[in-house]
């Protein structure tokens, strides 16, 4: 199978800790988006990369949060400090960007419980 | 900033039967997107339309880009069992940066 993976699927960490979260993107798709789900909610969008470049950050990624894709492959997301608000489901996707193709294929996310 | 709307939140319907849900917005969409979502999963893309007034199918699954591009129509007929899940609608302005979702539909199916 050659869709988006995400490492963890689960992490459970208190207060204050540190965590990183893995993707993995579609190999040949040189676009990778990082979302974040609330319950009852849908995705919401992070920050986004074209092959190693972050081309746009949400409002909603504080200073916490750092993400990067250092050779235009797999990505991660850090959040520093975490907060009990930092719960969420933390989705991937990757594209292949060309004209005329938008679509956005999504991995299994990271569910994030901070306690 | 830009919002879609999807309502209502949950659908109960009977299998064998079609049911139909839409997605509006205030703000004009280059491309619609549905996906459909289980529980603990990542969303799931059933259909991408890119231009004013597409019908598409994809099995028993139809969907269609309004004419105003401020709309957008999913409709799945002869339903089953694991047609359960939350579905939402996705726009993308068409720079291919970020969508915007709706709040999803909840669709249960009654054997």
């Amino acid at each position: 199978d050659t869709g988006v993976s995400q490492n963890p699927r689960h992490k459970i960490t208190k207060r204050g800790q540190n965590v990183t979260f893995r993707c993995d993107p579609i190999s040949e798709h040189n676009r990778l988006y990082w979302y974040r789900q609330t319950l009852g909610q849908g995705p919401e969008f992070l920050t986004y990369f074209q092959n190693e470049a972050q081309l746009e950050k949400s409002r909603l990624l504080s200073d916490r949060f750092s993400a990067e894709r250092p050779k235009g492959s797999f990505s991660t997301l850090e959040i520093q400090r975490t907060e009990q608000g930092d719960s969420a489901m933390y989705l991937c996707a990757s594209s292949l960007h060309r004209t005329g193709s938008y679509e956005q294929y999504f991995g299994p996310g990271t569910r994030l419980t901070v306690t | 900033g830009q919002q879609l709307n999807q309502s209502p939140q949950s659908m109960f319907i009977q299998e064998g039967e079609d049911v139909s849900m839409n997605c509006t917005s205030s703000s004009i969409f280059n491309t619609w997107l549905w996906y459909k979502q289980d529980p603990g999963e990542g969303p799931v893309l059933l259909i991408a339309l890119y231009k004013a007034g597409e019908l598409t199918s994809n099995g028993r699954l139809t969907a269609q880009f309004g004419i105003t591009r401020k709309d957008s129509f999913l409709n799945i007929s002869a339903s089953i069992p694991s047609d359960v899940g939350i579905y939402f609608c996705a726009g993308d302005t068409g720079a291919n940066s970020k969508l915007t979702f709706g709040k999803g539909i909840t669709l249960s199916v009654r054997p």
